[in-house]
């Protein structure tokens, strides 16, 4: 069974501009999580997908926005990247209430 | 804005020794609790999905319990090895199903 995957692996970019992130979850699972590690800190909750519609977002602004496509794969879109949003993304998938399943992560560093 | 803390934020132990830490979480709401292994270059790993008042799991050395009319979890590692090193995360979902709080974590660090 093929697990969580995310793409790209690293991510740099510069201040101001969009990133998109992506996440495959694991078959039959329909729900997506995002979270961020940011250096120092815990796993911040970002946002959660369920059959294709958003289900609840954590504490951060607009410009991080996301969406759950039909075959339950998702994108994290950030947009006017600032220096703080270098970090760890993590995408995990689960279906009801089973344990959430991570995928590597995506790094990504603002210049 | 869910509370969910976790004791002590860090913990060094012998091999051998026996090892317990606490999860802590809102008593009221309360839908289940994750407890997650999450070693250093790799993505977190589930331990266990606790439901109910009094839930004791086990998986080899590790153990947890469970009391969701205080509020609190302990995990328990038995006879800690170098690879049990770690950050040891506990999640709570709340019985909305909207909201899942992750803990700081408490890093384990076993010194051969």
């Amino acid at each position: 069974e093929a697990g969580v995957t995310q793409s790209p692996t690293h991510l740099i970019k510069t201040r101001g501009q969009q990133a998109t992130l992506r996440c495959s979850p694991i078959s039959g699972h329909t729900s997506v999580y995002w979270y961020q590690q940011a250096l120092g800190l815990g796993l911040q909750f970002l946002l959660w997908y369920d059959e294709g519609e958003e289900r609840n977002r954590g504490n951060f602004p607009p410009r991080f926005s996301g969406r759950q496509f039909p075959n339950y794969s998702s994108e994290l879109n950030v947009n006017a990247l600032e220096l703080e949003d270098s970090a760890l993304y993590l995408c995990a998938s689960s279906f009801g209430n089973q344990p959430q399943h991570f995928g590597d992560g995506t790094r990504l560093s603002i210049l | 804005i869910l509370n969910v803390e976790q004791s002590p934020q860090s913990l060094h132990v012998q091999e051998g020794d026996s090892t317990n830490f606490t999860c802590s979480f809102p008593s009221s709401n309360f839908y289940a609790l994750h407890w997650y292994r999450w070693e250093t270059a790799k993505s977190p790993e589930a331990l266990f999905v606790m439901t109910l008042n009094g839930d004791e799991k086990k998986k080899g050395r590790i153990s947890a319990t469970l009391n969701t009319k205080e509020g609190y979890s302990y995990l328990y590692i038995k006879g800690s090895q170098p690879e049990d090193s770690a950050t040891y995360l506990c999640a709570f979902r709340d019985n909305y199903g909207q909201n899942f709080v992750f803990g700081p974590g408490t890093r384990l660090s076993v010194l051969p």
